[in-house]
């Protein structure tokens, strides 16, 4: 059973860097087949695809956010990563990461809430 | 690259069926045959419903279908039971390995 868990600070200053990093459990995030990626929620709102990555190292990012997101993984640890730079205000949601199968974001993980304040 | 265009709400009773549309444009909806759902209950991550437009995952009740016409995607729930009360989200490719979700629409089982 394939199981994805977010992890990272919950509080994040402004024009800092938000990381956060998604666990697996139950698969290789480098046995290919498969994207790996983050979506985000703000608050009371819909959903936004941020990026995904494919194999460990190719990878794609929404283009409102192309010039702040870093999205990269940790093989040995099988883990994902979400860097976000100068971030603000706006950057505060519910931070998801999900794998993507049969073109779908079809198993998430439970999500974090980051909060950009001072 | 703009979200998909969803009703903010759509309400039913048990029993009745009712339909969500979600359209988008000949660049991401009305391309590809890539639409999906998603049902999201509050407090929780999503949970996919319905992928490649129309195919169910297992374990998801044969109450949820999806289609699509030209540039608008639709979400079927029929024999609505007060547990479909939720958020619901779709979500399309939209080219060039980019992905685009709708506003999402909150339904209401009176």
């Amino acid at each position: 059973q394939v199981q994805l868990q977010e992890s990272g600070p919950g509080l994040v200053k402004p024009s800092q860097t938000l990381s956060l990093t998604c666990t697996v459990s139950g698969a290789s995030i480098s046995s290919g087949g498969y994207y790996w990626s983050w979506i985000r929620q703000h608050p009371g709102k819909g959903l936004e695809w941020c990026g995904y990555m494919y194999n460990s190292g190719s990878t794609y990012y929404n283009p409102s956010l192309k010039s702040r997101i870093n999205i990269s993984a940790d093989t040995p640890k099988n883990q994902f990563s979400l860097k976000l730079s100068s971030v603000t205000a706006a950057d505060t949601a519910v931070y998801y990461c999900a794998r993507v199968s049969y073109d779908a974001f079809y198993i998430w993980g439970q999500g974090t809430m980051v909060t950009v304040s001072s | 690259q703009s979200a998909l265009t969803q009703p903010a709400s759509v309400s039913g009773s048990p029993g009745q069926s009712i339909t969500i549309s979600c359209t988008g444009t000949s660049s991401d909806v009305g391309s590809y045959n890539v639409v999906s759902w998603y049902q999201q209950h509050p407090g929780k991550a999503p949970k996919v419903i319905i992928y490649e437009g129309s195919k169910r995952p297992s374990g998801v009740s044969n109450r949820f279908s999806g289609s699509k016409s030209g540039n608008t995607a639709s979400l079927t729930i029929s024999g609505l039971q007060a547990e479909d009360e939720a958020d619901y989200y779709c979500c399309s490719y939209a080219g060039s390995s980019t992905w685009v979700f709708g506003g999402g629409t909150k339904l209401t089982v009176l």
